[in-house]
């Protein structure tokens, strides 16, 4: 299996645009996870699906953030407008049940302008 | 949120060494307890895990001691190497209730020094 896959690796962008962050899960895997990582907050839980189906999106910092999970081998974390702020590492995560081991991706390094 | 609060934030150890992290929790009902590595420009991985129903777990050179009524656990790196510099981060999960996720610590950078 190849494992987590998210795309793009790294994304810069300008203050007000839209940025589209990919991910797949490994296969079979029926929790999906959205964390995002910064020097100052460490990592952050932004949301969890099961099944396809949101669980807690108390993580996503404002309504900025959305996330979706339109079928089994995809999900994708939008933000719409992006701001300075923005900039971190986010990650996309994947496990069989949610109490047992996360597989993390590689991560998309996000620089906003 | 829960917390997990992680210790020390960064930490230098000679190769041949041991490294120790330690990590505190308040929730009781937390009966899950990893620990992930990263190293720069990956993801993190899970390295060691441990449940409260023992108080010491061990996989090669990495041990997890775990102390229930302190509400503390913390990872061992013995015989540490320079392949061990990494970020490590401590986490909990509380099985079975809504909205069962895992809740890191801040993470410890380790370096170790050849």
């Amino acid at each position: 299996d190849a494992g987590v896959i998210q795309s793009p690796r790294h994304e810069v962008t300008e203050m007000g645009q839209e940025v589209t962050l990919r991910c797949k899960p490994i296969s079979g895997h029926d929790y999906l996870f959205w964390y995002r990582q910064t020097m100052m907050r460490g990592l952050e839980l932004l949301i969890y699906f099961n099944n396809n189906v949101p669980i807690d999106d108390s993580g996503m910092p404002e309504d900025r953030f959305s996330a979706k999970m339109p079928n089994a081998s995809f999900s994708t974390l939008k933000i719409q407008p992006s701001e300075p702020r923005d900039s971190a590492v986010y990650f996309c995560a994947s496990s069989l049940w949610v109490n047992n081991e996360q597989f993390f991706g590689p991560g998309t390094r996000l620089t906003v302008l | 949120q829960q917390q997990v609060k992680q210790s020390p934030q960064s930490l230098i150890v000679q190769k041949g060494g041991i490294s120790i992290i330690n990590c505190a929790y308040e929730n009781t009902a937390f009966d899950y307890f990893p620990w992930y590595q990263q190293f720069p420009g990956k993801g993190p991985a899970l390295l060691i895990a441990i449940r409260p129903d023992v108080s010491e777990k061990k996989e090669g050179r990495f041990t997890i001691s775990f102390n229930k009524s302190a509400k503390q656990f913390s990872l061992h790196i013995m015989d540490s190497q320079p392949g061990d510099s990494a970020t490590y981060f401590c986490a909990a999960s509380e099985a079975g209730s809504a909205g069962n996720m895992l809740t890191f610590g801040g993470g410890t950078r380790l370096m170790v020094k050849p």
